[in-house]
């Protein structure tokens, strides 16, 4: 079965780090770009931050540069976002999802987050 | 950042109504917008991407359309199980950025 596992949330008081580990099963995890995306309590969904199949490439949303770093393992089948400073706007679930990227005509892909986690929740609180 | 405006964003419709979603990018991203389905305490699930493409398993009366700046997810004949949020987002660039849902309801 292809599924997505995420791990690792959390209370923790502002300032302070955390990681995420989202686990791969199902599929190649080395054959796929993957992304964080994370939505607040009651609010909409927010794209984080993705990393491409070798991890050769990683882009992140404004509101966490600097702050978190997205990894991954492929020998382990794992992706991963360490979270550092955090503050009570990064307080939400966070889901990891795979990325299709299915191509057209070999050259335009798009993204197409086709697997996703149950999702795995941070407070930050004190 | 690309914003992506939705509309509306909530509406009440009755089973077996067409419903009609829109989304509107601050600038033209070409056809690079998916859609997505939540229903509460889940993870999204996608249903079209490239503007237009369905994504495998997504009934067919799932659409999407549009290119440049204006975007519609259509729903042909509401069924019971389509009552959640739908959001958008756009591919287009970095960052990526999600409308900020609707919310389908019984009416």
């Amino acid at each position: 079965e292809v599924q997505l596992v995420e791990s690792g949330g959390g209370l923790v008081q502002p300032g302070g780090s955390l990681r995420l580990s989202c686990a791969a099963s199902g599929f190649t995890f080395s054959n796929y770009w993957m992304t964080w995306v994370r939505q607040a309590p009651g609010k909409g969904l927010e794209w984080v931050a993705n990393i491409k199949e070798d991890g050769s490439e990683k882009n992140y949303v404004d509101s966490v540069k600097g702050r978190f770093t997205i990894s991954r393992d492929n020998a382990k089948n794992s992706l991963y976002v360490q979270m550092n400073s955090l503050r009570a706007e990064d307080t939400a679930v966070y889901f990891c999802a795979r990325d299709l990227s299915p191509c057209f005509n070999s050259t335009t892909c798009y993204d197409a987050f086709d697997i996703w986690g149950q999702g795995t929740m941070v407070t930050v609180s004190s | 950042a690309i914003q992506m405006t939705q509309s509306p964003s909530s509406l009440s419709a009755s089973v077996g109504d067409r419903v009609t979603i829109t989304c509107r990018a601050s600038q033209g991203n070409r056809n690079d917008v998916a859609w997505y389905q939540q229903r509460p305490g889940q993870a999204p699930k996608l249903l079209i991407y490239a503007a237009s493409s369905l994504h495998s398993g997504v009934p067919s009366r799932f659409s999407g359309s549009g290119s440049g700046t204006d975007f519609t997810l259509t729903i042909s004949s509401l069924q019971p199980e389509d009552f959640a949020t739908y959001y958008c987002l756009q591919d287009y660039n970095y960052p990526r950025t999600f409308g900020q849902g609707t919310k389908v309801e019984i009416k």
